[in-house]
């Protein structure tokens, strides 16, 4: 089946450094892709989204590209902040079965803290 | 913001009761799944509601159960609880027919079962 794999956290990074976080997904079809961040106690906030091959999501500095060829969708930003530290999951959407619903499939979330 | 509401935020039940939870769909969204997050996991598909049907289900047992309303809010009920069933449960909505798939995700109800 479907399968979202992402790094091993926690990553810890000091202010204005530069992220990473990388995903690779196993899929049949050309699922779309999502990046979802979640802030201690609370719930899902979609992130950025691709939708089909080379792709580019974009939200708040925040930046992944849609790579079929490597069946990656890595999460990038250029500067961060401590404001950034959540847990950061990897997505893509899949068909339930054989039906219309569609579903996430989530990676097990990778863990950024960001310090002064 | 993204407009879908859960409530009860925190709960905590017995093993061998049973539990509902609610959530309220973002305006124009006409489906609505739910989804099980254990601590250090990602969220795990449990089913999604359709038209008042349901349209589709992850691996879980048949003590989960769901309603969907006319007015597209949701319950999700779990019977028998077991302390495996402790985690976040969260309650998510899109609108079918989106090519984009985008689905958006309330806070959560966390359940813990002693």
């Amino acid at each position: 089946g479907n399968s979202v794999t992402q790094m091993e956290g926690p990553v810890t990074l000091s202010e204005e450094a530069f992220l990473t976080i990388n995903c690779t997904y196993t899929a049949t079809g050309y699922p779309s892709l999502f990046w979802y961040v979640q802030y201690p106690g609370e719930g899902l906030q979609l992130l950025l989204k691709a939708t089909k091959a080379d792709d580019k999501g974009s939200n708040k500095g925040f930046e992944a590209t849609y790579r079929k060829e490597t069946t990656s969708f890595h999460l990038e930003k250029g500067s961060v902040q401590v404001s950034d530290s959540a847990v950061y999951f990897c997505a893509l959407s899949d068909l339930v079965n054989t039906g219309t619903a569609s579903k996430l499939t989530f990676g097990t979330g990778t863990r950024l803290q960001v310090t002064l | 913001e993204t407009g879908v509401t859960q409530s009860p935020t925190h709960l905590i039940k017995t093993r061998g009761q049973q539990v509902t939870l609610r959530c309220s769909s973002q305006s124009g969204h006409n489906t609505v799944s739910w989804y099980q997050q254990a601590l250090g996991q990602g969220p795990q598909f449990i089913f999604q509601y359709y038209r008042e049907e349901e349209n589709g289900r992850g691996n879980f047992p048949p003590r989960f159960s769901g309603l969907q309303f006319p007015n597209y809010s949701s319950e999700l009920n779990v019977n028998a609880l077991e302390l495996d069933d402790s985690a976040l449960y969260l309650c998510a909505s899109s609108f079918l027919g989106d090519s984009g798939n985008t689905i958006y995700f309330g806070e959560g109800s966390w359940l813990t079962v002693v």
